[in-house]
Formats: structure tokens, C-alpha cells, sequence
């Protein structure tokens, strides 16, 4: 069982925007502002995307946008292309004794 | 460019030891930053084994501390792993990746990843 709670699926057709969340507890997400986002295809390995919340690596597009609110963290993707199809995956700094990174079950993005 | 590559046995007996290796390129190991094992099971999400530094500061996921080391080289370049008595549980794809941590552990640069499969 993933420390923090993705939806398993969501969809959206091309040039709307999504939102997928990320919820956690004040141990983790809610703990400071060390969300980060990834990316990953089929068979390819996972992509930083967004790191501390909402800053965007260099040459990640600005499509991509992260925030948080409380122990819930969100990315949000802005005129949905086929190429943004894919599993992303939440990651969070966790306070816990056991861990120092804890990621999200998961959630599987599909293009209409 | 930075880039990652791990290499290894793909196939591991129960009980037996995983061992894989992280080759760095691109970038000197010595000039900074964590350097980090992350694994997903087929079909499954991502699990954090544990990082270390260049001058060996670690940081491991307790779940499997007892089973586990991690090993840097920086005169190699590169960085190791080591899973003791593995068990069909321990088949995932293997990632090695570059970390940072003073801003919250995330992983900038990956490997492409190996699958290692646990059987007896």
C-alpha cells in the first residue's frame, strides 16, 4: 500500500486540462514543500516533471504546473496533448523514522 | 549530459544475493548531490531503496536496511547495490538515479532501468 493516495485513472481529451491530486498526511506532504512529479511511459523510465511543489526542471514544458494545499499536493496539465499520455507519480520528503521518500500509487493518464 | 546505466544479473535464485551496479557519466560523483536505487515491481509503483553520498552518508529505506548496502565509487564513477536473500517479492525493474536532498529528495536523472527477476 503507497504511503500517498493518486487516483488510478484519469482522462481527458486533447487541449483540455487535468488535475490529478496527490494526498498525503502532515508527515509527508503536508509536512513542507518537497512534492515532486514524475512522468513515465511504457517500458522508459520515470521523468522529473516538477520538483518542490511547482518549479519545472529546464525543458519541461509550461504546461505542466504543480501546487499544494494542506496535505494535498496536485499537477494539473494545460492543453492536453497525446505525448502527455502516460503513468505519473507523486513523490514526497516524509519525516517518517522509517523512510525519507515516499511516492503515490500512481495514476494512469489517458488521451480521449 | 549526465546519464545512467545499471548493469547486473537479470535473473537472481531465491535466497540468493542481487548485486547491480550504477555507471555515471557526464558527471563526477565526487562534485555533489545523492545518488539513489529505486525499484518497481511489474505493473506495480515506484518503492525508494535509499541513497547515498559520495562520501558514503546514507539513507535507506528501513523496510529493508537489514538486507541491504549501498556503496559508492567514486574512483570507478559509479555506485552499487546489494539486496541479500531475495525473494520472488524482490523482481522489479531496478533504477539508479541521481538525488537531491537539501531540497526534499527528487531525482533529476535516471537510468533506464533493469529488470531483475527473483526465481528459484
Amino acid at each position: 500500500q503507497s504511503a500517498l493516495t493518486q487516483p488510478a485513472s484519469v482522462s481527458g481529451s486533447p487541449g483540455q486540462s487535468i488535475t490529478i491530486s496527490c494526498t498525503g498526511s502532515s508527515t509527508d506532504v503536508g509536512a513542507d514543500n518537497y512534492v515532486s512529479w514524475y512522468q513515465q511511459h511504457p517500458g522508459k523510465a520515470p521523468k522529473l516533471m516538477i520538483y518542490e511543489v511547482n518549479i519545472r526542471p529546464s525543458g519541461v514544458s509550461n504546461r505542466f504546473s504543480g501546487s499544494k494545499s494542506g496535505n494535498t499536493a496536485s499537477l494539473t496539465i494545460s492543453g492536453l496533448q497525446a505525448e502527455d499520455e502516460g503513468d505519473y507519480y507523486c513523490s514526497s520528503y516524509t519525516t517518517s523514522s522509517t523512510l525519507d521518500v515516499v511516492f503515490g500509487g500512481g495514476t494512469k493518464l489517458t488521451v480521449l | 549530459q549526465v546519464q545512467l546505466q545499471e548493469s547486473g544479473p537479470g535473473l537472481v535464485k531465491t535466497s540468493e544475493t542481487l548485486s547491480l551496479t550504477c555507471d555515471v557519466s557526464g558527471y563526477s560523483i565526487s562534485s555533489g548531490y545523492f545518488w539513489g536505487w529505486i525499484r518497481q515491481p511489474p505493473g506495480k509503483g515506484l518503492e525508494w531503496i535509499g541513497s547515498i553520498s559520495d562520501s558514503g552518508n546514507l539513507y535507506d529505506n528501513a523496510s529493508l536496511k537489514s538486507r541491504l548496502t549501498i556503496s559508492v565509487d567514486a574512483s570507478k564513477n559509479q555506485f552499487s547495490l546489494k539486496l541479500s536473500s531475495v525473494t520472488a517479492a524482490d523482481t522489479a525493474v531496478y533504477y539508479c538515479a541521481r538525488a537531491t536532498r537539501s531540497r526534499g529528495w527528487f531525482f533529476d536523472y535516471w537510468g533506464q532501468g533493469t529488470l531483475v527477476t527473483v526465481s528459484s
